[in-house]
């Protein structure tokens, strides 16, 4: 069964750091591109990261550009997002998403994982 | 960037009705549109993409339609677990993909 879990979240304060980690079993990993999609409570979806199969190729929403660190070891089977300087809008659940695709970009995200709460605040 | 702008907001339907969700886009975005279901407390599923292909293992009820920036999910008769808020996502201005803000299909 492909599956995605993510962990890391948690209660931060603003200006702080959180690194969220999401573990990929039931598929070869490092065949598909992965990104980072987020909700803040109550409402709809953010794309927030891309990173390609071999880790040598990535993107970042304006949002998060220069805050934002995504990166990826293949050898074990796990995504990361480094979240720093952390803003109170940055509070969302976090999800890793596959991308459909295993030999060519498809920008459609299949599966996801049950996503981590990160929330930022004094 | 490309908005995705869906409509309406809340939908009430009763069970085994069928139900109309919209979706459009602020440039065209060809084809490249997909829809995903999420219901509370879980990830989003991917339904439909390419704008019409169900994904794997969705049922034959599901269905979409459109091109360029008018895009239509229809649900031909709703069942009790279809209950759920649906999103439209384009990828055609990929990587800077982006979400329609959703449409709640509620118990009527």
């Amino acid at each position: 069964e492909v599956q995605l879990v993510e962990s890391g979240g948690g209660l931060v304060q603003p200006g702080g750091s959180l690194r969220l980690s999401c573990a990929a079993s039931g598929f070869t990993f490092s065949s598909y591109e992965m990104n980072w999609v987020r909700q803040a409570p109550g409402k709809g979806l953010e794309w927030v990261s891309y990173i390609s199969s071999s880790g040598s190729t990535i993107y970042y929403a304006d949002s998060v550009k220069g805050r934002f660190t995504i990166s990826r070891d293949n050898a074990k089977n796990s995504l990361y997002l480094q979240m720093n300087s952390l803003r109170a809008e940055d509070t969302a659940v976090y999800y890793c998403a596959r991308d459909l695709g295993d030999t060519v970009t498809t920008g459609m995200l299949d599966p996801w994982g049950q996503g981590t709460l990160v929330t930022v605040s004094s | 960037e490309i908005v995705m702008t869906q409509s309406p907001a809340t939908l009430s339907v009763s069970p085994g009705e069928r139900a109309t969700l919209s979706c459009r886009a602020s440039q065209s975005v060809s084809s490249n549109l997909a829809w995903y279901q999420q219901k509370p407390g879980q990830a989003p599923r991917l339904l439909i993409y390419g704008a019409s292909t169900r994904a794997t293992g969705i049922p034959a009820r599901f269905s979409g339609s459109g091109s360029g920036t008018e895009f239509t999910l229809t649900i031909s008769s709703l069942q009790s677990e279809d209950f759920a808020v649906y999103y439209c996502q384009q990828y055609n201005n990929w990587p800077r993909l982006t979400f329609g803000g959703g449409t709640k299909v509620e118990i009527k």
